[in-house]
């Protein structure tokens, strides 16, 4: 089975850009999440889609960042502008179901390195 | 609120030495956890998981973890390391709020060395 694919692998922009990620989950995967990675830290969730619907974004910072999920399959992940900060590993993830269940499994994609300069 | 703490930044074992990799968690109710291995370049494999039942965890690789809830920990353990497990390691535990909300709240990882 094909796991969670995206896109690109690394990105080097300068502060005050914009910058999209790509996301495709396994497919039939109904959740799909976003982790932001910064160096040192281990993941935190900025946004969670059930299908194409957002189920948590509460921290997201929505001044600067945006996802979507058209038709519940593909997500992008936008940041404009970016800011210094914003470097770090942005790890998509998705679950089989849509009901919030303790015994869901994330399957992590590789990430996309993101270095802002 | 719930938390994570991985109280090993880094650790070096050499090859065929045990292993155990600590974490403790605080959360309200009974804990959902996981842990994770990151290794170079890619992105997290889960190795095991703990919801209910039996304490020790047995996972993948030959990783085993035992919950204990009188010490809120979950350490990760394993009896003779393989230069292949090093690597970054990432305990966290799930964090289920109203309707569906699911998210998982890690620590902030061991790194594995392994000496030959």
């Amino acid at each position: 089975e094909a796991g969670v694919a995206q896109s690109p692998r690394y990105k080097i922009i300068e502060k005050r850009q914009s910058v999209a990620f790509w996301c495709n989950p396994i497919s039939g995967h109904a959740t799909l999440y976003w982790y932001q990675q910064i160096l040192g830290q281990g993941p935190k969730l900025l946004i969670q889609f059930q299908n194409n619907g957002v189920v948590d974004d509460s921290q997201l910072p929505k001044d600067r960042f945006s996802a979507e999920r058209l038709k519940g399959v593909d997500s992008t992940l936008k940041i404009q502008p970016a800011k210094l900060e914003d470097s770090a590993v942005y790890l998509c993830a998705s679950s089989l179901t849509t009901r919030a269940s303790r015994q869901e499994t994330q399957y992590f994609g590789p990430g996309t390195r993101l270095l802002v300069l | 609120a719930q938390s994570v703490t991985q109280p090993d930044i880094h650790i070096t074992v050499s090859e065929g030495a045990s292993l155990e990799l600590r974490c403790n968690y605080s959360y309200g109710a009974t804990p959902y956890l996981f842990w994770y291995v990151q290794s170079p370049g890619q992105g997290l494999q889960l190795l095991l998981k703990y919801f209910s039942g039996d304490t020790l965890v047995q996972g993948i690789k030959g990783f085993e973890a035992e919950f204990k809830r009188s010490q809120s920990s979950f350490n990760l353990r394993k009896p003779s390391v393989h230069w292949s497990d090093a690597a970054e390691y990432f305990c966290a535990v799930g964090s289920f709020g109203g309707g569906a909300t699911n998210k998982l709240i890690f620590g902030t990882g061991t790194l594995l060395a392994v000496q030959p």
